[in-house]
């Protein structure tokens, strides 16, 4: 799977929306974009993931640039219980195995202030 | 559903004693991997079992390591001869079969915080 870069840490006030970024230049065209975040002493949970179009779910929205190069995860209203680790991860659409394991970096530590 | 579970949650050893964890995880998803993560680090991918066959496995899994799903359903991982780099958290994740990795959704247990002193 592609490589990510993503900042080490953010920070952010409870109630404000708050704009992850994850840079992938080196994406194929096959490439799905996932989120997953990782709240302290849990494991991993999924976000939100998507191709080409922005996305929208209860969680989170997606939004991805037009030459998919990079993406936003955006919380819209950012409460105290979405201090985590953000994971932006690549999977890899393109045909071969059915299953794949998640290639983690470090992610982003997101903190949110009262 | 209560989702992914493993047991223990915690486990402080002594270098060179044998450990063993299981997962537990969500019903008829056929799809289990193993995970490690350090401080400070994203999970590292162990292994991989779709039913009972262990598909994948990566070089961080040394020969110490020894992990099985026998009905495909639960699993365990076992270390033998412990060591203080094997400190770490053990996650374990599911997800079902059907559709293309691209699209897979992996739910995360709580994973196993093993010490080795």
């Amino acid at each position: 799977d592609a490589k990510t870069t993503q900042p080490n840490s953010m920070e952010s006030n409870e109630e404000e929306p708050v704009h992850l970024p994850c840079n992938h230049s080196t994406i194929s065209g096959t490439d799905y974009i996932h989120w997953y975040r990782q709240l302290p002493s849990q494991g991993p949970e999924y976000v939100i993931h998507g191709l080409t179009s922005n996305v929208n779910n209860r969680m989170a929205s997606l939004a991805i640039a037009e030459d998919r190069k990079s993406s936003t995860l955006i919380l819209h209203r950012a409460t105290l219980r979405d201090a985590a680790v953000y994971y932006c991860i690549l999977r890899d659409g393109a045909g071969g195995t059915s299953y794949g394991k998640l290639t983690f970096g470090q992610g982003t530590i997101l903190t949110v202030h009262p | 559903d209560t989702g992914v579970s493993q047991d223990p949650r915690h486990k402080i050893t002594k270098r060179g004693q044998n450990v063993t964890f299981r997962c537990d995880p969500i019903s008829e998803h056929n799809r289990l991997y193993w995970y490690r993560q350090t401080l400070g680090q994203g999970p590292e991918f162990l292994t991989y079992f779709q039913n009972e066959a262990q598909l994948e496995k990566s070089r961080l899994l040394s020969d110490r390591f020894s992990a099985e799903r026998p009905k495909g359903s639960f699993s365990t991982l076992e270390i033998q001869r412990t060591e203080q780099g094997d400190s770490a958290m053990y996650l374990c994740a599911s997800s079902s079969l059907s559709g293309p990795k691209s699209q897979e959704t992996q739910y995360f247990g709580p994973g196993t915080r093993l010490l080795v002193l």
